[in-house]
């Protein structure tokens, strides 16, 4: 009965390559979110979709392309993969447009580039 | 700008004691609501309380007490009979109400010692 979870947990990989991050929620919210947390721990969102609409699209490098096919599921694809991309991704889901509405975070997924 | 100042050097706590970390925010937006988070060891981000900007009372969540201080722009929690599972990192939250973003701030490291 997990809330909301993403695959993989772990993703090891070579500079230069593509990957896909998954994540999945089962609370019926209509907004979902990517974060990134670096070494120092500091998190910081990504981007964010309310329904399947992209509605957040932080100062991200366009290798970095959200795909929501719908409001249920939020996936991250990266191309060209950096030795600075390396950092743990959390999916989360909320509410729709409620300030008083938690996000709800998936475990992280711990990307090392090298 | 940081509009989540958590600036607490990583803090030890006898078990069974209170401690309190400090969270001070800065918003022009009347329609708030802050959240703390526990992340431990494992990584997965824990939503541990809530409190919105129009709440009369400071938020109670068990061992979880959030200290509300609107005019201070202050949201200090206090968690109370400290446990060494509470040994984590805490970051304070805060969500605008015209802002579907959470933004977070740096974190505070607590350690729990027996």
């Amino acid at each position: 009965d997990t809330a909301v979870s993403q695959t993989p947990k772990y993703l090891v990989t070579q500079m230069g390559n593509d990957k896909s991050i998954k994540c999945e929620q089962n609370l019926g919210h209509d907004t979902m979110y990517w974060y990134k947390q670096d070494s120092k721990k500091f998190l910081k969102i990504m981007f964010s979709y309310n329904n399947k609409e992209l509605i957040i699209n932080e100062t991200v490098p366009n290798r970095f392309s959200p795909k929501s096919p719908d409001k249920a599921h939020l996936n991250l694809h990266i191309n060209s993969l950096e030795l600075g991309d390396s950092a743990v991704y959390f999916c989360a889901s909320s509410k729709r447009g409620s300030y008083n509405s938690p996000l709800h975070f998936g475990n992280g997924t711990r990307l090392t580039v090298t | 700008a940081q509009k989540i100042t958590q600036t607490q050097p990583g803090m030890f706590v006898q078990e069974k004691e209170a401690v309190t970390l400090d969270c001070t925010y800065d918003t022009s937006d009347p329609s708030y609501g802050l959240f703390w988070y526990k992340q431990p060891s494992s990584g997965e981000m824990i939503f541990l309380i809530y409190q919105g900007s129009y709440d009369q009372q400071n938020a109670t969540e068990g061992r979880y007490s959030l200290n509300f201080q609107k005019a201070r722009k202050s949201a200090n929690l206090v968690i109370s009979a400290s446990q060494l599972g509470d040994s984590a990192m805490y970051f304070c939250a805060m969500r605008e109400g015209g802002n579907n973003r959470l933004a977070f701030g740096k974190g505070n490291q607590v350690v729990v010692i027996p």
